[in-house]
């Protein structure tokens, strides 16, 4: 199948801790994983995405990594600030165009 | 640009009436994606167009619903008659689809719907 699973489904933390968020998933022929950022009443917005022949990507306070071996892939943001609250949804790509999102994690950060 | 444009951003009605629901895609994507967004459910898709035809439908729940897009420019997502069920945001977004079964989607910002 095509699911993806994704957890925590709330994490709380405190401003410049970091925060992970892991997502697995089952389908073999995946081969993009974006993460995606959603504010409050707002769409989901694209963070950084991952392909499947690189196994760590960064963007400043942001990385990706993935472990194609065992099927998941994480999001790491260091130095967590209040603008950094959100909902971020894992997803992944590839066999099918269509792609397939997590249940979404929000994230809090406490100034 | 002006990126994907959804209207009404806010549509209170009640059980029974029809809904029509609207999105004007980026200039030059060729997906197009209905997405419903609930607390329970996250985000589900809907129906995903590639060039204006419809390619997978099988998110739609029933009946109920119907989706058109008549041209790349436009798209409707229609519930007739509407049900308190059927509360959500909903999302409308697109891409431009290459050759590879990769790329980001573009999304607008929700419709709200309130079914009393």
């Amino acid at each position: 199948g095509e699911n993806v699973e994704q957890h925590p489904s709330t994490l709380s933390v405190q401003e410049g801790d970091s925060a992970v968020i892991k997502c697995t998933y089952s389908d073999s022929a995946s081969n993009y994983f974006p993460w995606y950022k959603q504010e409050l009443g707002k769409g989901p917005q694209l963070i950084i995405d991952i392909r499947s022949n690189v196994g760590e990507k960064k963007d400043q306070r942001i990385a990706v990594t993935l472990n194609k071996t065992a099927k998941h892939f994480s999001l790491h943001i260091t130095e967590t600030q209040p603008e950094d609250s959100a909902v971020y949804f894992c997803a992944r790509q590839g066999g099918s165009y269509i792609p397939t999102f997590g249940r979404g994690t929000s994230l809090i950060v406490h100034p | 640009d002006a990126g994907v444009i959804q209207s009404p951003r806010h549509e209170v009605t009640e059980m029974g009436q029809e809904v029509t629901l609207r999105c004007k895609p980026i200039s030059g994507h060729n997906s197009l994606f209905w997405y419903r967004q609930t607390m329970m459910r996250g985000l589900e898709l809907l129906i995903y167009f590639n060039n204006n035809v419809p390619i997978d439908d099988s998110g739609m729940p029933e009946d109920r619903f119907s989706a058109k897009m008549p041209n790349a420019s436009f798209s409707t997502l229609k519930i007739q008659p509407s049900e308190p069920r059927d509360s959500a945001v909903y999302f409308c977004a697109s891409s431009f689809r290459r050759t590879a079964n990769t790329g980001e989607l573009f999304f607008g910002e929700g419709s709200r719907l309130t079914v009393l």
